[in-house]
């Protein structure tokens, strides 16, 4: 089946450290984008990539880092700068008719 | 002014119920408009397409207005499984330039039996 998998489903991450969501798709989209959802908002653009080794800033990418060295994959680096992480990241691709299609999501706790 | 602005809610409906939303966005330039489903602490997944000419989906219906700048979103024959956070998208990605897809802040729906 394609589609987009995200893991961890769950998180834990002290104060100070660094973690990685990974972000994978098999749809072949160019395309791939990073979101953050706090309880009860809306979301909220963290990074995005048109294409291969090319990404773009969102709205929000202070405490984050991403890379794009695969079209399939697109991690992203949750830092020690970014002062309050606790939320639902959520991974996505654009398809043809530039619909979004996300993955099931990783949920960050600072402990 | 927020560029895509949609009631937050909550509606709470008797199941059986027609029920309305609106989302207006600000960029007359939009190209693609969506609507979105998020059910609690899950991903968001695509219900519908708008397009100019409107759209029926089974008991939904999607709306464009260009000239208003709105976008609306009709159930009828209202579900419990209808129970839901409703998102309003905005594409106004062109194929030669960097995308900008914006979000409402949902509107969140409750039927009750």
């Amino acid at each position: 089946d394609g589609g987009i998998t995200q893991s961890p489903k769950y998180l834990f991450r002290k104060e100070g450290q660094n973690v990685t969501l990974s972000c994978e798709q098999n749809l072949n989209h160019d395309a791939m984008y990073w979101y953050r959802q706090d309880p009860g908002q809306g979301l909220r653009l963290i990074y995005y990539s048109q294409i291969v080794n090319d990404f773009q800033k969102g709205d929000i990418a202070e405490g984050y880092s991403v890379s794009r060295e695969k079209k399939e994959s697109f991690p992203l680096t949750v830092t020690s700068a970014q002062k309050n992480p606790t939320a639902f990241y959520l991974c996505a691709s654009i398809g043809q008719f530039n619909e979004q299609f996300f993955g099931p999501g990783t949920r960050l706790t600072v402990l | 002014r927020k560029e895509v602005e949609q009631d937050p809610g909550p509606f709470n409906v008797p199941e059986g119920a027609t029920v309305a939303f609106n989302c207006t966005y600000s960029n007359s330039a939009s190209q693609s408009f969506f609507w979105y489903r998020q059910d609690c602490r899950k991903e968001p997944k695509l219900l519908m397409s708008v397009y100019s000419s409107g759209n029926e989906d089974g008991r939904f219906t999607a709306q464009l207005n260009r000239a208003s700048q709105y976008i609306s979103l009709l159930i009828r024959d209202s579900k419990l499984s209808d129970s839901a956070t409703y998102l309003c998208v905005v594409n106004n990605r062109g194929y030669s330039s960097a995308s900008k897809i914006i979000f409402g802040s949902g509107t969140r729906l409750s039927i009750r039996p």
